[in-house]
């Protein structure tokens, strides 16, 4: 069981938003700790999405966005694609400095 | 761009030591402004971080609880790269591993190395 919680599964149809949130608590996100988020396509390693609670790396579109508040956070994606079914997981620490990961959530274009 | 290459086996016996390379290219391991990490991940535990090494006049790391008993990372600057031993391992260290780069953030991932333990 992950220590922040994220959904199994989200669906939306093409063009649609969609949101994924990542809850924690008062010893991960809730401290303070920037959350991040990554994308991992089938077969492949998790590429970086978000970093920093909200800001993109050079090259992920203006479609995905993310937001942090208390101890959760939220990945959105506007204007789905075809291309951005995948699995998405969040990231934090805890006070030890040990990094945590959400428990993923499968992406469904339908 | 950095790139990190994994190597080391695809199967590792029960009680045995699973070993594993990522060797850096377009960083260096003794960078002072990142740390490098190993990741891994399975269908029962997901992803699940656990380990780093990283430099700061000298040289530090920090492990998982999971598997704080039975993890080494080292480095060699010299060959410019880090490892993983995990000891006495059992079917449910069975997963793929990763290294990567990120002090906070992981922003280069290894293409990763499914490692299976069986007899």
């Amino acid at each position: 069981q992950s220590v922040l919680t994220q959904p199994p599964s989200v669906s939306g149809a093409p063009g649609q938003r969609v949101t994924i949130s990542c809850t924690g608590s008062s010893s991960n996100i809730g401290a303070g700790y920037d959350v991040h988020w990554y994308q991992q396509l089938p077969g492949t390693a998790p590429k970086l999405l978000i970093y920093t609670n909200n800001n993109r790396p050079s090259g992920v579109p203006d479609r995905f966005s993310g937001s942090k508040s208390g101890t959760s956070a939220s990945l959105a994606i506007t204007g789905l694609q075809a291309e951005d079914e995948a699995d998405y997981y969040c990231q934090s620490y805890d006070s030890s400095l040990s990094a945590l990961f959400g428990g993923g959530t499968k992406l469904t274009v339908l | 761009q950095v790139q990190l290459q994994q190597s080391g086996p695809g199967l590792v016996k029960p009680s045995q030591t699973l070993s594993l390379t990522c060797a850096i290219s377009g960083d260096s391991v003794s960078s002072s402004s990142t740390a490098w990490s190993w990741i891994r991940q399975s269908p029962s535990r997901g992803l699940e971080w656990l380990g780093r090494t990283y430099y700061r006049s000298r040289w530090y790391n920090d492990y998982a609880l999971s598997v704080k008993s039975r993890i080494t990372i080292n480095s060699d600057t010299s060959k410019n790269l880090f490892s993983l031993q995990l000891n006495s391992v059992t079917p449910e260290d069975t997963a793929v591993y990763y290294c990567a780069r990120g002090v906070k953030e992981i922003d280069f991932w290894g293409q990763g190395t499914l490692v299976t333990v069986s007899s």
